[in-house]
């Protein structure tokens, strides 16, 4: 079964300090992984997908992901963290294309980051 | 251009209600998905609709229902409420059957059943 973990329940950094919020993923398949954030009382918003291609994706809002097929990985960065950054952060998995399957989105448990000023 | 809408945006219903959803997608999408997200976790799927046929179902009790329309909007309807089912219940929509596309999700709907 597909799976999505994010190890960690909070991520604190200080603003301007490099930002990681870690994402692994258990999948069959070539995996369709995507970051979505969420702002209190807010609907989650897409910050990037990787489907193929170049394992650094970039995304929105300087946002960028590193796909590791080896270490079955796929973690959020950003350079320079910003205060307004501090949400809450979900890695997500798509089921791979097949027979009967739907397209359904796999979400990790989300991630709090806090960036203090 | 209108993203994804869902309304009510908030609700409060009573234990043993019956309760309907309302999702709009963003204009040309013909797929929308419904997940429901529980405080503190991620959001589950519960329902994926393509050209108003249900294409998916996640591990819900048949209390869960939904339907799309000619317009691709969708309902989603949950009978007899429990406490349980307080949540933020999330729309999203994508351009084909989200094949390799990402998914736009609407506000939520937060519903607390009392």
């Amino acid at each position: 079964a597909q799976s999505v973990a994010q190890p960690e329940d909070q991520v604190n950094v200080a603003e301007g300090n490099p930002l990681t919020v870690k994402c692994t993923y258990s999948v069959s398949g070539n995996p369709y992984l995507f970051w979505y954030v969420q702002y209190p009382n807010r609907g989650l918003q897409f910050l990037l997908k990787y489907i193929t291609g170049d394992n650094l994706v970039k995304g929105s809002y300087g946002f960028e992901a590193e796909f590791n097929k080896s270490q079955t990985s796929f973690h959020l960065k950003k350079p320079s963290a910003l205060v307004s950054d501090s949400a809450l952060y979900f890695c997500a998995v798509r089921d791979s294309l097949g027979s009967g399957n739907t397209g359904k989105l796999i979400f990790g448990q989300g991630t709090t980051l806090q960036v203090k000023p | 251009d209108a993203g994804v809408t869902q309304s009510p945006t908030h609700l409060i219903k009573t234990r043993g209600q019956h309760v309907t959803l309302r999702c709009s997608p963003i204009s040309g999408h013909k797929s929308v998905s419904w997940y429901q997200q529980v405080l503190g976790q991620g959001p589950q799927f519960i329902f994926q609709y393509y050209e108003k046929e249900e294409r998916g179902r996640g591990n819900f009790p048949d209390r869960f229902s939904a339907r799309q329309f000619p317009n691709y909007s969708s309902e989603l309807n949950v009978n007899a409420l429990l406490l349980g089912d307080s949540a933020l219940y999330l729309c999203a929509s994508s351009g084909t059957g989200g094949e390799s596309h990402g998914y736009t999700f609407g506000s939520g709907t937060r519903l607390t059943v009392v």
